[in-house]
């Protein structure tokens, strides 16, 4: 079965720069979530779309952005890269908005 | 701020024993979820308890929720060595982001 993709699942920048990662929800899945995920801390919600649109945002700093394209994929950009950035950030997604959540294996960034 | 806490923060137990790993949370919810994370891997959903139900049952899962107490429990019988993971609790807060709490870190000695 499909499952959610998640690129690059490994990334590399240096403080100030600007990373953008893709995910690719289960297709017919309407809902998108970001997580944030850093060394022995549980996931923290960033944002999510349904249909394309925001749903909801969490703490997610204003240096980041998000977006759900038509094809339903989505992509979340950050800039001005801080040392704290480094972190797994996973993509989920699922066919309800109040069911369970379908994970990718998630995009680990490391900002030297 | 954290919406679930979780209770104990880490469990040691040897195979054939039963884990049990509590939730508690602040708000109300329309549902609670369980999800196991292998480390460094993506979480994997093990069993979603509405919050019009008591218990659900998964196999070797069991859940129980109780609304007044705003707590759950998630218990694993007769574990296995690849039942190791982290285990965590989720609630929605009635709105439609998922937030999840801190987490058991379960080790199953062989």
């Amino acid at each position: 079965a499909a499952g959610v993709i998640q690129s690059p699942r490994h990334l590399i920048k240096e403080k100030r720069e600007t990373a953008t990662l893709k995910c690719y929800p289960i297709p017919r899945h309407d809902t998108v979530y970001w997580y944030q995920q850093g060394p022995g801390q549980d996931p923290q919600f960033l944002i999510s779309f349904y249909e394309k649109m925001q749903s909801d945002k969490g703490s997610i700093p204003d240096r980041f952005s998000a977006q759900q394209f038509s094809d339903y994929h989505s992509e979340l950009n950050m800039s001005s890269l801080e040392l704290g950035d480094s972190a797994l950030y996973f993509c989920a997604s699922s066919p309800r908005r109040d069911g369970e959540l379908f994970f990718g294996e998630g995009s680990r960034l490391t900002v030297l | 701020s954290q919406q679930g806490e979780e209770d104990p923060q880490a469990l040691s137990i040897q195979e054939g024993e039963n884990a049990t790993m509590n939730c508690s949370y602040k708000t109300s919810i329309n549902n609670l979820q369980w999800y196991r994370q292998n480390s460094g891997r993506g979480l994997v959903h093990l069993i979603l308890i509405r919050s019009n139900e008591r218990e659900k049952h998964s196999g070797r899962l069991r859940v129980t929720l109780d609304t007044s107490k705003k707590s759950s429990s998630l218990l694993i019988t007769a574990s296995r060595a690849a039942d190791t993971a982290s285990y965590f609790c989720a609630t929605d807060d009635n709105t439609d982001k998922l937030i999840f709490g801190t987490g058991t870190r379960l080790q199953v000695f062989p």
